[in-house]
């Protein structure tokens, strides 16, 4: 069975500095999606970036952008220029592209908090 | 487009009630999954339905079930309520085919009294 871990409980990070948000992840599928989600007090859960884990290049989105490191099994997000609307929980999860279903897999998630 | 809607947003239960969640997916999305979102457990999957058929379903009791209509709407049914099954419960929809993500709803709040 699949799992993913966030080792990071809550992070802070001062206001246009850059963080780093950690997740690794056990699979023994060749052929997966890793995602990072943000889900700020409102509750609604928000798509911050994909990777497909065929793909070496490392995705990137404006501000953010990942680390994958498929042999490690490693997926970090790190976030520059940190704003206050960053604030929120971050959770990364894991999606199988071989079982026919689109069944997340989510780890516990991590508090970032942005200190003005 | 509108996005996921979930509906009641808040919920208050007493013990051995039952109750039912709604969920409707962006339009033209015919997959929807359910996952239950707690302190102590995170989100954990619930079931999955595609074209009105269960494709999946998490390690959860048989007091929880769900269904998906033609339209694509979804609800799920808790019965005999515990006090466990307080919860954020979080629907999600998405496009078939690779390359897609799931977008959410802003979830039902559940709390058994």
């Amino acid at each position: 069975a699949q799992t993913v871990t966030q080792s990071q409980p809550e992070m802070s990070v001062q206001e246009a500095e850059t963080v780093t948000l950690s997740c690794t992840y056990d699979t023994s599928e060749s052929d997966y999606y890793l995602f990072w989600y943000k889900q700020p007090p409102s509750r609604q859960m928000i798509l911050v970036i994909r990777q497909e884990a065929y793909k070496q290049q490392n995705a990137t989105e404006n501000r953010f952008s990942v680390n994958f490191q498929k042999a490690a099994k490693s997926f970090s997000l790190k976030i520059s220029d940190s704003q206050l609307g960053d604030a929120a929980m971050y959770f990364c999860a894991y999606r199988s592209d071989s079982s026919g279903t689109y069944k997340y897999i989510f780890g516990t998630g991590t508090r970032l908090k942005v200190l003005a | 487009k509108a996005g996921v809607t979930q509906t009641p947003r808040y919920l208050i239960k007493t013990r051995g009630q039952q109750v039912t969640l709604s969920c409707s997916p962006i339009s033209g999305h015919r997959s929807v999954s359910w996952y239950q979102q707690t302190p102590g457990q995170g989100l954990q999957f619930l079931f999955e339905y595609f074209s009105e058929t269960q494709r999946n379903k998490g390690n959860f009791p048989g007091r929880f079930s769900g269904r998906q209509f033609s339209n694509s709407r979804s609800e799920m049914n808790v019965s005999t309520l515990e006090l466990g099954d307080s919860a954020l419960y979080l629907c999600a929809s998405s496009l078939q085919g690779p390359n897609t993500e799931a977008f959410f709803g802003q979830g039902t709040r559940l709390t058994v009294v």
